[in-house]
C-alpha cells in the first residue's frame, strides 16, 4: 500500500497564479484533511472533509478551496497565490480513532 | 478553545543521554493525546497515543503518559540514537460531535549528536 500520496512534491507560482495540490489515500479512510507547516508555527488545519461529499473550514482557510472528488482523493486549490501562502501542505487521513496517516508534503514558493 | 503547548526548542543532546519534552494540554472533555514525529523531508508519523488517562504509550523506546490531573503528556526516553533526530509534535484529538481534528502544539527540534 502507498498510504497516503501527494502531488506535487515542489513547486514555484508567481503571485497570482493558481494551481491544484493533489492527494489521495489507498486506505478506505472516511476523513481526510489539508494542513499547512510553517516554522514556529506547528500544523494548522486548512479544511478537512469528515466523509465523501462534505468539507469543512479549520483554522486557516481563507484562499484556498478543497474538493473531495471521491473517497480517495481530496484536492486542495489556490485561486490566486500570495506570497503569504508560501508554505508545506500535508494532507493526511484517519480512520476515525484520532490517528491521522500523514502524506510527504508539498513545498510550495510563491513568488 | 483547546490548545497544545509543549516545549521550545531545540534541544541538542548527546547520544545515550535521557529526553524529556515537555507537553501540557489544555480541552473540555476527556481527548486523545498523541506524539508524532517529524523526520527532515518527510511528512508526520505516529510515535505513540494514549486515550484515556494514566494510560501509557510507548514505542521505539519512547514513552508518555496521559496524566489527567497535570493535564501533560510529557515525552520520554531513557537513551537517544543519532537516528532519533526529528521534529516531536504533541497534539490532541476529540472528541468534538464526531469530528476528527487534531490540534498540535508547535513541534519541537531534536538534534542528537554522536
Amino acid at each position: 500500500n502507498a498510504g497516503v500520496t501527494q502531488t506535487p512534491k515542489f513547486q514555484v507560482l508567481k503571485t497570482g497564479q493558481s494551481m491544484t495540490l493533489q492527494c489521495a489515500q489507498d486506505m478506505n479512510h472516511n476523513s481526510m484533511y489539508w494542513y499547512r507547516q510553517d516554522p514556529g508555527m506547528g500544523l494548522r488545519l486548512i479544511y478537512y472533509s469528515a466523509s465523501e461529499g462534505t468539507t469543512d473550514k479549520g483554522e486557516v482557510p481563507n484562499g484556498y478551496n478543497v474538493s473531495r472528488l471521491n473517497k480517495r482523493e481530496f484536492s486542495l486549490r489556490l485561486e490566486s497565490a500570495a506570497p503569504s501562502q508560501t508554505s508545506v501542505y500535508f494532507c493526511a487521513s484517519s480512520e476515525g480513532r484520532g490517528t491521522q496517516y500523514f502524506g510527504p508534503g508539498t513545498r510550495l514558493l510563491v513568488l | 478553545g483547546d490548545s497544545v503547548t509543549q516545549m521550545e526548542g531545540p534541544v541538542t543532546l548527546s547520544e545515550e543521554a535521557f529526553l524529556t519534552i515537555n507537553c501540557t494540554y489544555t480541552a473540555t472533555g476527556y481527548p486523545s493525546l498523541f506524539w508524532y514525529v517529524q523526520y527532515p523531508g518527510e511528512g508526520l508519523q505516529l510515535l505513540l497515543k494514549a486515550t484515556k488517562a494514566d494510560d501509557k504509550g510507548s514505542n521505539k523506546g519512547f514513552e508518555a503518559t496521559y496524566r489527567k490531573e497535570t493535564t501533560s503528556f510529557h515525552l520520554e526516553k531513557g537513551s537517544v540514537q543519532v537516528s532519533d533526530s526529528a521534529v516531536y509534535f504533541c497534539a490532541l484529538s476529540g472528541p468534538w460531535g464526531g469530528s476528527e481534528k487534531l490540534v498540535f502544539g508547535k513541534g519541537t527540534k531534536l538534534t542528537v549528536n554522536p
